[in-house]
C-alpha cells in the first residue's frame, strides 16, 4: 500500500526568507502523480504544485518550486521570498496513474508559520 | 466559475444522533469525492464517485456511513449513529473525470462536524 510521510509537524520562516517542506512516500508503482497542497485556516484546500513521476525535471510555480527525487521516493516543496499569504497547513499527496480508484493519499502535513 | 458547495459548514451533534452534509460539485465534474480529515491529520478518502456509480468505498465505515450521489450531480454523505471517534471536517471535491488522464482536484470549504 502507498504511504505519504511528512515529518515536518511545524515549520517557520522569516518573511522574504525561503523555506523548504519535506515529504516521503512508499510506492511500488513507477508512474503516478505527487502534490502539494496548501490549506489556509478556515479556509479551502488548493493545488500548489504538481510533479509528474515520468518527468525528470521538477515543477516550478512562480515562487514555488519542487525537489523530486525519485529513487530516494523524496519530493520536498520550497516556497521562496515567502508571503505572509503563505501561511497555511500544507499537505504532500500521491495520486497513482495505473488503472484503478486513482485515489488520493495525503499526508499528515505541515504548518508553516511565516513571521513578519 | 461557481466552486464546490457544502452545507452545512459546522454541526454540533449528540451521539448516536444522525447527521447529514450535502455537496454540489463543480458543474459538468464527473467525479465527486468525499474525505474525512481528522485534526492533525490528512484528508482520509471515504468514497469516490464517477457520475452516479461508486468508483471506491474501500475507507467507509459502511455500518454506520452511507452515501449517495443521485443524478451524478449532487451528493449528499449521511452518517447514522454518530461515535464521538467521528468528530472531523468532511471535505468534499470534485474533478472533470477521475480517469487516467490527470483532471485537477477542487475542494469545497468543509463540513466541521463536533459529536459530544
Amino acid at each position: 500500500a502507498q504511504t505519504v510521510t511528512q515529518s515536518q509537524p511545524e515549520m517557520s520562516v522569516q518573511e522574504a526568507e525561503t523555506v523548504t517542506l519535506s515529504c516521503t512516500y512508499d510506492t511500488s508503482e513507477s508512474d503516478y502523480y505527487l502534490f502539494w497542497y496548501k490549506q489556509p485556516p478556515s479556509r479551502q484546500m488548493i493545488l500548489v504544485i504538481r510533479q509528474e513521476a515520468y518527468k525528470q525535471q521538477n515543477a516550478t510555480e512562480n515562487r514555488f518550486s519542487v525537489n523530486f527525487q525519485k529513487a530516494a521516493k523524496s519530493f520536498s516543496l520550497k516556497i521562496s521570498d515567502s508571503q505572509l499569504g503563505d501561511a497555511a497547513m500544507y499537505f504532500c499527496a500521491y495520486r497513482r496513474t495505473t488503472s484503478g480508484t486513482y485515489k488520493y493519499i495525503f499526508g499528515t502535513g505541515t504548518r508553516l508559520k511565516v513571521l513578519a | 466559475e461557481a466552486g464546490v458547495a457544502q452545507s452545512p459548514r459546522y454541526k454540533i451533534i449528540e451521539k448516536r444522533q444522525s447527521v447529514a452534509f450535502w455537496c454540489n460539485p463543480i458543474s459538468g465534474h464527473a467525479t465527486l469525492y468525499w474525505y474525512q480529515q481528522i485534526l492533525g491529520q490528512g484528508p482520509k478518502l471515504l468514497i469516490q464517485f464517477q457520475n452516479n456509480g461508486v468508483v471506491d468505498d474501500s475507507q467507509l465505515p459502511k455500518d454506520r456511513f452511507s452515501a449517495e450521489r443521485l443524478k451524478g450531480v449532487d451528493s449528499t454523505l449521511k452518517i447514522q449513529p454518530a461515535k464521538l471517534e467521528d468528530s472531523a471536517v468532511y471535505l468534499c471535491a470534485s474533478s472533470f473525470r477521475g480517469g487516467v488522464t490527470y483532471n485537477e482536484q477542487f475542494f469545497g470549504p468543509g463540513t466541521r462536524l463536533t459529536v459530544l
